[in-house]
């Protein structure tokens, strides 16, 4: 059974240049969640789909938007990059009463 | 709004010694769910032991388990008979219990197990 897998493993942007990141979550599961983490800083949530909605969001502009597809897989779009925007993007997929996150190795993108 | 604080960036343990790291937490929620993750060099997230805020009992994984002290809002983990494998970052993080999957975590404590 395949875990959470997310492509790239590393990209590297200049500034003001878009990035779409992907993510395909374990099997069965149907929420996906998007994390953020700094060099040295625990992950910051982004947002999360469910049913191809955006059901929750965290405090993130704009900038960054998604989309989960009918067989739930997701996408992270980052608009107009920021040199702050290199971090570890890590996918995070679950299901069931207790919702349990599992986590795919990360995107490490480098914004230049 | 919640919020979860590790004070200990860094902690060293000798293999086969048992180290505890420290997480508090602050939240008005009564229902949580309160974990801790590992995050080797792979940079992959793996649970490592997980605390419903409902049950009394501490959790148990095999080598690791937690004193979770709700008064207090404190959520230690201890490992016991620490291995080289163990040397990683550890997070703690919370989880309300109802309507979301969304994850707060600590600023992480990096583990270094020496042989």
């Amino acid at each position: 059974d395949a875990g959470v897998t997310q492509s790239p493993t590393h990209l590297i942007k200049t500034r003001g240049q878009q990035v779409t990141l992907r993510c395909s979550p374990k099997s069965g599961h149907d929420t996906v969640s998007w994390y953020q983490q700094a060099l040295g800083q625990g992950p910051q949530f982004i947002f999360q789909y469910y049913e191809e909605e955006e059901r929750q969001r965290g405090n993130f502009p704009d900038r960054f938007s998604g989309h989960q597809f009918p067989n739930y897989s997701s996408e992270l779009n980052v608009n107009a990059l920021l040199l702050g925007d290199s971090a570890l993007y890590l996918c995070a997929s679950s299901l069931g009463r207790v919702r349990e996150a599992f986590f795919g190795q990360g995107t490490r993108l480098t914004v230049v | 709004a919640q919020t979860v604080t590790q004070s200990q960036p860094e902690m060293s343990v000798q293999e086969a010694e048992t180290v505890t790291l420290s997480c508090t937490y602050d939240t008005s929620e009564s229902n949580y769910y309160l974990f801790w993750y590992k995050q080797p060099p792979s940079r992959q997230m793996i649970l490592v032991i997980r605390q419903e805020a409902y049950k009394q009992q501490n959790a148990t994984e095999n080598r690791f388990s937690v004193n979770f002290q709700k008064a207090a809002k404190s959520f230690s983990l201890k490992i016991s008979d620490s291995q080289l494998g163990d040397t990683a970052m550890y997070f703690c993080a919370f989880r309300r219990s109802y309507n979301t999957d969304k994850l707060i975590f600590g600023t992480g404590t990096r583990l270094q197990v020496f042989p």
